[in-house]
């Protein structure tokens, strides 16, 4: 099964809006990374947070971890067209470093 | 080269026919992942390798699939009696695999078993 399910499936905003896009897992972890798809094809990795840390910031996303509930979020603020893609949420394992994806968001920002 | 390199970019085939997808990793990446993703849907964890180490083959659909990797580099993605539920995307990523990496994807191999 998933270690990692994002929520919502689809998300729709206008340009300008802020997009938030949460992650749940089930196991403890090492770090939480999310992944952008463009087009179904390769990956390209946005942001890393730890286990021992709760909020990153990396440009126009933030994303907060709260390991007591197993879950993370990822805020897009002020978005753009381009920033039409699937979001996914990654987890390694506390055992191993084996990384495993949810079934991703799909963000579609209108003009 | 400078990414994660798969071949082909797009492979069609016959129901039960055997095919062979490549991926050639950054060098001096000793972790090494494939993963399938079918339309619309999430990634599929199928094999991790890191290292020397004996690779993680739990997630592999079932045995007419298989994975090497040969000198810590270059690995191969074998899938035998092809079958039409097999069609998606595979993807390979690597890491330098010391815990704490981001992987970095090649642009997948679409597979579509006719």
């Amino acid at each position: 099964s998933q270690q990692g399910e994002e929520d919502p499936q689809a998300l729709s905003i206008q340009e300008g809006e802020n997009a938030t896009m949460n992650c749940s897992y089930k196991t403890s972890i090492n770090n939480l990374q999310w992944y952008r798809q463009n087009s179904g094809r390769g990956l390209v990795h946005l942001i890393l947070i730890r286990s021992n840390e709760r909020e990153k910031h990396s440009g126009r996303l933030r994303v907060t971890l709260d390991t007591s509930k197993k879950s993370s979020s990822l805020l897009i603020t002020a978005s753009r067209a381009a920033d039409t893609a699937s979001y996914f949420c990654a987890t390694d394992e506390r055992s191993n470093y084996k990384l495993t994806f949810g079934k991703g968001t799909l963000l579609t920002v209108n003009p | 080269g400078a990414g994660v390199s798969q071949s082909p970019s797009n492979k069609v085939t016959e129901k039960g026919k055997d095919v062979e997808l490549r991926c050639d990793p950054i060098s001096g990446h000793t972790a090494l992942y494939w993963y399938r993703q079918s339309l619309g849907q999430g990634l599929e964890f199928l094999i991790y390798f890191q290292g020397n180490s004996a690779p993680d083959k739990s997630g592999l659909p079932s045995d007419r699939f298989s994975a090497e990797r040969t000198g810590g580099s270059v690995s191969t993605l074998t899938i035998q009696r092809t079958q039409q539920e097999d069609s998606a995307v595979y993807l390979c990523a690597s890491s330098f695999g010391t815990g704490y990496e981001k992987l970095f994807f090649g642009s997948g191999t679409q597979l579509s078993v006719l």
